[in-house]
């Protein structure tokens, strides 16, 4: 299976600001179609994933722009430019390039 | 927009199967292009992706659950299901369902549904 390595695994960070979490594959995520199959959720206490970013870098309908996905191959970035009370919980990346999708481990983001 | 709900007992005794609904709304579940997954968060642990299944009836399993899982669709109920067999404590969990288009992979996601696996 891929194994998928994000870090830090927590996130301090004080309202306003940015905050950037990085997650590994152990394999190239680049398909044999040419698309990039990476995608970012949030996980807010008490509720299901959401899916903020797939295939990299497209936002999802509703997500605001102060998310951003980046990357490439095997490394991948997700960037909050201006952090919110309502950013709170935990993100995750997941792979669907290699079948089993596989997740990481999680990055629980909180106010400092 | 499209909507899923799980349902299915909330305690399931050892050795026994798990079985859940995943009841589709606000979109077909015959739609081309769509996978109809199953996920599941362990406690205190991340996701681990459990298996999909097309309206046809092609299935994908995780090989570290294939021996044990099937997954099946009820078109006319716009349904699809799971079942887990010989169950363990380790099968402990909440079970998500989720859309999961061709082109992007899963987007849409149920609110999940806690299983505990005790006597």
């Amino acid at each position: 299976d891929v194994v998928m390595t994000q870090s830090p695994l927590s996130l301090p960070v004080t309202l306003g600001q940015p905050a950037s979490i990085s997650c590994r594959s152990s394999h190239s995520l680049v398909s044999s179609d040419g698309n990039t199959y990476f995608s970012w959720f949030q996980q807010r206490p008490g509720q299901s994933p959401r899916r903020l970013i797939y295939k990299v870098s497209n936002r999802d309908s509703g997500v605001p722009d102060r998310f951003s996905g980046s990357g490439s191959g095997t490394d991948f970035t997700l960037k909050i430019i201006r952090v919110e009370a309502e950013d709170v919980g935990v993100y995750y990346c997941m792979q669907g390039t290699h079948w089993p999708y596989t997740f990481g481990q999680g990055t629980m983001l909180e106010i400092k | 927009q499209v909507q899923l709900q799980e349902s299915g007992p909330g305690l399931v005794k050892p050795s026994q199967t798990l079985s859940l609904t995943c009841t589709v709304s606000g979109g077909s579940i015959r739609s081309g292009g769509y996978y109809w997954s199953w996920i599941r968060q362990l406690p205190g642990k991340g996701l681990e992706w459990i298996g999909y299944i097309y309206y046809s009836g092609s299935t994908y399993y995780n090989p570290s659950l294939q021996s044990r899982v099937t997954i099946s669709v009820d078109t006319s109920k716009n349904q699809f299901s799971l079942n887990l067999t010989s169950v363990t404590a380790a099968d402990t969990a909440v079970y998500f369902c989720a859309r999961d288009p061709s082109t992007t992979r899963l987007d849409y996601w149920g609110q999940g549904t806690p299983v505990t696996v005790s006597s």
